[in-house]
């Protein structure tokens, strides 16, 4: 089945350090990528999507693009800021039966220092 | 501005004492999802609502439930809550209609339950 392999935490980097967070994916068809973020103690937000290959979703300095190729969306900011401290989660829509789904990556913790 | 609102944003519940969490949505949006959530883990679908239509996971426990009295409101039910139950709850929605779907999901606050 589809499924989402993202890069294990947790992340810490320094503030204005570049970040990467590796995402792949296996999926039949071409699903929709996305990353969302969750703050501590809050809800999950919505940061970026991508609905074909190619594509190039971006938000709030965060960039990722859809690389059929390589079956990746690896996300990435030029300079973090200790505001970026959260989990990050990689997924995609499952188009394999039921396409109101989302398979979920582990998620990928983020700390930023001062 | 049109979001997802779960109430209350904290519950704490005794061992076995039912419990009720809700969630509602002025997005319009016709798909409705619950999912728990434990230690900032992956989130998992306990099950969602197309519409009227309810959309039970395969692994849910029995002691999950779930109502939609209309587009804008839906509920969890924990009928007997267990300790491994205590968790943070989100609602979500999406759109889909006409076979149309944007996939993106619009997640709630959350509701943290304790179970003491």
């Amino acid at each position: 089945g589809d499924s989402v392999t993202q890069m294990e935490g947790p992340v810490t980097l320094s503030e204005e350090a570049f970040l990467t967070i590796n995402c792949t994916y296996t999926a039949t068809g071409y699903p929709s990528l996305f990353w969302y973020v969750q703050y501590p103690g809050e809800g999950l937000q919505l940061l970026l999507k991508a609905t074909k290959a190619d594509d190039k979703g971006s938000n709030k300095g965060f960039e990722a693009t859809y690389r059929k190729e390589t079956t990746s969306f690896h996300l990435e900011k030029g300079s973090v800021q200790v505001s970026d401290s959260a989990v990050y989660f990689c997924a995609l829509s499952d188009l394999t039966g039921n396409n109101r789904k989302l398979i979920w990556g582990l998620g990928t913790s983020l700390a930023v220092n001062p | 501005d049109a979001m997802v609102i779960q109430n209350p944003r904290y519950q704490v519940t005794q061992f076995g004492k039912p419990v009720t969490l809700s969630c509602s949505q002025t997005l319009n949006h016709n798909v409705m999802y619950w999912y728990q959530q434990k230690s900032s883990q992956a989130p998992k679908l306990l099950f969602h609502y197309y519409d009227k239509d309810f959309n039970n996971e395969a692994d849910t426990p029995d002691n999950f439930q779930s109502r939609r009295p209309n587009t804008s409101f839906c509920f969890l039910d924990i009928r007997s809550p267990g300790l491994g139950d205590a968790a943070m709850y989100l609602c979500a929605t999406s759109r889909d209609y006409a076979g149309k779907a944007s996939y993106e999901q619009y997640f709630g606050p959350g509701t943290r339950l304790t179970v003491t």
